[in-house]
């Protein structure tokens, strides 16, 4: 596609469930990136996809949360039992390879709000 | 310390005005860097990008980097209301890979008509 499409765009969920945030990057891009951000912060970078293996994934901050790029193109982001301290915009950018001169491009991120 | 801060703000300029913006970062071996620019409620998009010392211009926009001091900062010429935001500065610790930007918080800029 001609930009990077995040949904939803606005996710409400209980304390305890399970939530998927899917993104689909620009159309070519091999690398796709997952950060999340809270209120008043910088993206906190959580995992990288090169291709669709996962480069690095040393962000995620615990086992609840994982990702998937079976395609190499569409990835999801998977929270198990999610709990309040998630709530964040989670915003999802890719690049044309992960080479450091290559600009991100981010979506416009989906905002997950656990109550 | 932080490994990039920025001065949360907000800085205010009137219209018309030159607006800075400065960044540190306490990586030495730092490679590149970038300033994004975030509007509320949206996601963050590139304004510049700037990898060797000196000053690298784009339009109203003047990215100045200094490795021995650890500092790169950008400056808005003829701030424009519509340059209200909140502008992050990211650095890529690293050659060779991006997947690991360290943001700063962001400076919010308030462009006053």
């Amino acid at each position: 596609g001609a930009g990077v499409s995040q949904t939803p765009s606005n996710k409400v969920t209980e304390k305890g469930k399970y939530v998927e945030l899917r993104c689909d990057p620009i159309s070519g891009h091999t690398a796709l990136y997952w950060y999340r951000q809270s209120l008043g912060q910088g993206p906190e970078f959580l995992i990288y996809f090169q291709g669709t293996g996962a480069a690095d994934d040393s962000g995620l901050p615990n086992d609840r949360f994982f990702a998937v790029r079976p395609e190499g193109s569409v990835s999801t982001l998977k929270i198990q039992r999610t709990e309040r301290g998630d709530s964040a915009v989670y915003l999802c950018a890719s690049s044309l390879t992960g080479n450091g001169a290559n600009v991100l491009t981010f979506g416009a991120g989906s905002r997950l709000t656990v109550l | 310390q932080k490994e990039v801060e920025q001065n949360s703000g907000p800085l205010s300029v009137p219209e018309g005005a030159i607006a800075s913006l400065n960044c540190t970062y306490s990586d030495r071996g730092s490679q590149s860097f970038f300033w994004y620019r975030q509007y509320s409620g949206k996601s963050p998009e590139l304004i510049m990008f700037i990898y060797s010392n000196g000053d690298k211009e784009d339009g109203r926009f003047t990215a100045q980097l200094n490795k021995a001091s650890q500092y790169v900062s950008l400056l808005i010429r003829d701030s424009q209301p519509s340059d209200s935001a909140t502008y992050l500065c990211a650095v890529n610790p690293r050659a060779g890979n991006n997947r690991k930007l360290i943001w700063g918080l962001g400076t919010s800029l308030a462009v006053n008509p």
